[in-house]
């Protein structure tokens, strides 16, 4: 019964390919992000969707576009990646629009994208 | 836009000790949250503030809101070799930003 959930856990690709990292929560949250993590460890807020709609939109190159088909996913498809876009990914949710909301983001185990 | 400094940035302690962490930003917050991540885990929601002035417990995690709004801290008393890990620092203003700010980490070594 994991709260957030990625697949895969490790995704291995060569320069250029294009790839796709999912999302699941079960917590009934209506906000979702995507986090990058640098190999400093430095945490930065890609993007984040309510309720499907794009409401955080970072600079972030045109090659990522997150796609959330409902409240519950929240998926990252990366074009023609780059040695520069290794890293890992997180997804993580919240709930923001109930009232009382304690907007308290919870986090996915990660996704560590190597790129070759 | 926002900036949160935190600090230390790492800290080598023995076991039993306790350890303090801050944080503070350039901008007044609304809510203060502290995660701490082990390795090749995703960050774990530890202790989270709402108000200036709170202060709150988890276990031997203690944590206060500044009153200046623009500063937290972490306690951990009588730290365990379990408390390895990377501890964050995250911010938020009001309103609609969903936004939140994190701190670069304190990286915790606990010798047994």
């Amino acid at each position: 019964d994991t709260a957030v959930s990625q697949t895969p856990k490790y995704l291995v690709t060569q320069m250029g390919n294009d790839k796709s990292i999912k999302c699941e929560q079960n917590l009934g949250h209506d906000t979702m992000y995507w986090y990058k993590q640098d190999s400093k460890k430095f945490l930065k807020i890609m993007f984040s969707y309510n309720n499907k709609e794009l409401i955080i939109n970072e600079t972030v190159p045109n090659r990522f576009s997150p796609k959330s088909p409902d409240k519950a996913h929240l998926n990252l498809h990366i074009n023609s990646l780059e040695l520069g876009d290794s890293a890992v990914y997180f997804c993580a949710s919240s709930q923001e629009t109930r009232a009382g909301g304690r907007y308290e983001q919870y986090f996915g185990p990660g996704t560590r994208l190597t790129v070759t | 836009g926002q900036q949160l400094n935190q600090s230390p940035q790492s800290m080598f302690i023995q076991e039993g000790e306790d350890v303090s962490m801050n944080c503070t930003s350039s901008s007044i917050f609304n809510t203060w949250l502290w995660y701490k991540q082990d390795p090749g885990e995703g960050p774990v929601l530890l202790i989270a503030l709402y108000k200036a002035g709170e202060l709150t417990s988890n276990g031997r995690l203690t944590a206060q809101f500044g009153t200046t709004r623009k500063d937290s801290f972490l306690n951990i008393s009588a730290s365990i070799p379990s408390d390895v890990g990377i501890y964050f620092c995250a911010g938020r203003s009001g309103g609609s930003n969903y936004k939140l700010t994190f701190g670069k980490g304190t990286l915790l070594t606990v010798n047994p």
